[in-house]
């Protein structure tokens, strides 16, 4: 039973980086594809970007690309999800979540809180 | 890049009622197509999957039909816990857009 387990809410300064973790649990993460997607409050879900792990490739959004970056440690089974240049309008719950074979996330962390105020 | 538009974007409904909710692509992606449910402050939860197979543990008054660009989500007989956020969402390429989401509030 794969299980996700996030970071911690942040509260950052516009300009500045957030790196938010996505610890796994009950499986490997060499064998996952782990997706990012975040919500703004009260708005919907946004897709930001995964990794495939059949192609060995990171596929982001290219509303983020140069800003988001996501990586893997399979020591400690932790994805990593970064966004830098934090602007107001990122403030939102950032949620990782696994992909099956079905290509749907049936597995979701807990989701982790972004502000970014100045 | 793929659309993704639902219809409603809200509806208020008794509980027994029969809902439905409609999923449109801007262009046809098969039966890549994901239903999700969300409550306020949880994350999604995978309901149906591949258009029409259903997550399980999923109830079975929950059911999804479709294929290319027309979907539905069918609610037979609401249930107090239905009362919720759903959302489509396309697999079948990246990115792997979703819908703007549709509230079921109670009548």
């Amino acid at each position: 039973q794969v299980q996700l387990v996030q970071s911690g809410a942040e509260v950052k300064k516009p300009g500045a980086s957030v790196k938010v973790s996505c610890k796994v649990s009950g499986f490997t993460l060499t064998a996952l594809s782990m997706h990012w997607v975040r919500q703004a409050p009260g708005k919907g879900l946004e897709w930001m970007g995964c990794f495939d792990p059949e192609h060995g490739e990171r596929i982001y959004a290219q509303k983020f690309q140069g800003r988001v970056s996501m990586i893997e440690d399979t020591s400690t089974d932790t994805a990593y999800m970064e966004l830098s240049g934090l602007r107001s309008d990122d403030t939102a719950v950032y949620f990782c979540a696994s992909e099956n074979l079905n290509k749907c996330l049936d597995v979701w962390g807990q989701g982790t809180t972004v502000t970014v105020s100045s | 890049d793929i659309q993704m538009t639902q219809s409603p974007s809200s509806l208020s409904a008794s509980v027994g009622d029969r809902v439905t909710i409609t999923c449109r692509a801007s262009q046809s992606i098969s039966r890549s197509l994901n239903w999700y449910q969300q409550e306020p402050g949880k994350p999604p939860k995978l309901l149906i999957y591949v258009a029409s197979r259903l997550q399980s543990g999923v109830p079975s008054r929950f059911s999804g039909s479709g294929s290319g660009t027309h979907f539905t989500l069918t609610i037979t007989s609401l249930q107090p816990e239905d009362f919720a956020t759903y959302f489509c969402q396309q697999s079948y390429n990246t990115p792997k857009s979703f819908g703007q989401g549709t509230k079921v509030e109670i009548k």
